[in-house]
């Protein structure tokens, strides 16, 4: 699988929007772009994946880099419930997929 | 039901011993997955089911682990000869298949061995 590079750590301010990168320089094709949060003790949570276009849903942004080598993940308000290590993933299609988990971006948010 | 539900939530056995972990995917996804979390540590992956394909083995540590899915729903995760190095959080996780859909955890089984 292609590998994906996010800072280690990031901090934010309540209520101001956060703007998490990944760069995955390699990406192929047709990898999908995911994105995964592990909030303290609990297991990681589905956030948002894309392939080509910008995608939005109810939790966040994901904005892809018109080569796709790149993209961020937009919270747009972040709220202290929004700490956690956020994973960028890629997933290949056609095959057998899996995804595998690299260290991510711890958020902080802070009052 | 709603989601991934793994059982126990808590299990605590002596060095030597067998455990069983179980999950149960939500209805109707196709791809079971495990993996586990030391503390502290990232997620690292176990074994992955996809509908009635062989199962990939290839993040199963030892042979002291196997996993069985039983009629394409629940799935145990059994882990042979406790170590104490086996001491981690098991979580499970299913989608509907194995490309465009996220993936669903559960909350985890964390396994102490003493």
């Amino acid at each position: 699988d292609a590998k994906t590079t996010q800072p280690n750590s990031m901090e934010s301010n309540e209520e101001e929007p956060v703007h998490l990168p990944c760069n995955h320089s390699t990406i192929s094709g047709t990898d999908y772009i995911h994105w995964y949060r592990q909030l303290p003790s609990q297991g990681p949570e589905y956030v948002i994946h894309g392939l080509t276009s910008n995608v939005n849903n109810r939790m966040a942004s994901l904005a892809i880099a018109e080569d796709r080598k790149s993209s961020t993940l937009i919270l747009h308000r972040a709220t202290l419930r929004d700490a956690a290590v956020y994973y960028c993933i890629l997933r290949s299609t056609g095959t057998a997929s899996k995804l595998t988990f690299g260290t991510g971006t711890r958020l902080q948010v802070t009052l | 039901g709603a989601g991934v539900s793994q059982s126990p939530s808590n299990k605590v056995t002596e060095k030597g011993k067998d455990v069983e972990l179980r999950c149960d995917p939500i209805s109707g996804h196709t791809a079971l997955y495990w993996y586990r979390q030391s503390l502290g540590q990232g997620l690292e992956f176990l074994i992955y089911f996809q509908g009635n394909s062989a199962p990939d083995k290839s993040g199963l540590p030892s042979d002291r682990f196997s996993a069985e899915r039983t009629g394409g729903s629940v799935s145990t995760l059994t882990i042979q000869r406790t170590q104490q190095e086996d001491s981690a959080v098991y979580l499970c996780a299913s989608s509907q298949d194995s490309t465009n859909y996220g993936y669903t955890f559960g909350s985890g089984t964390r396994l102490t061995v003493v």
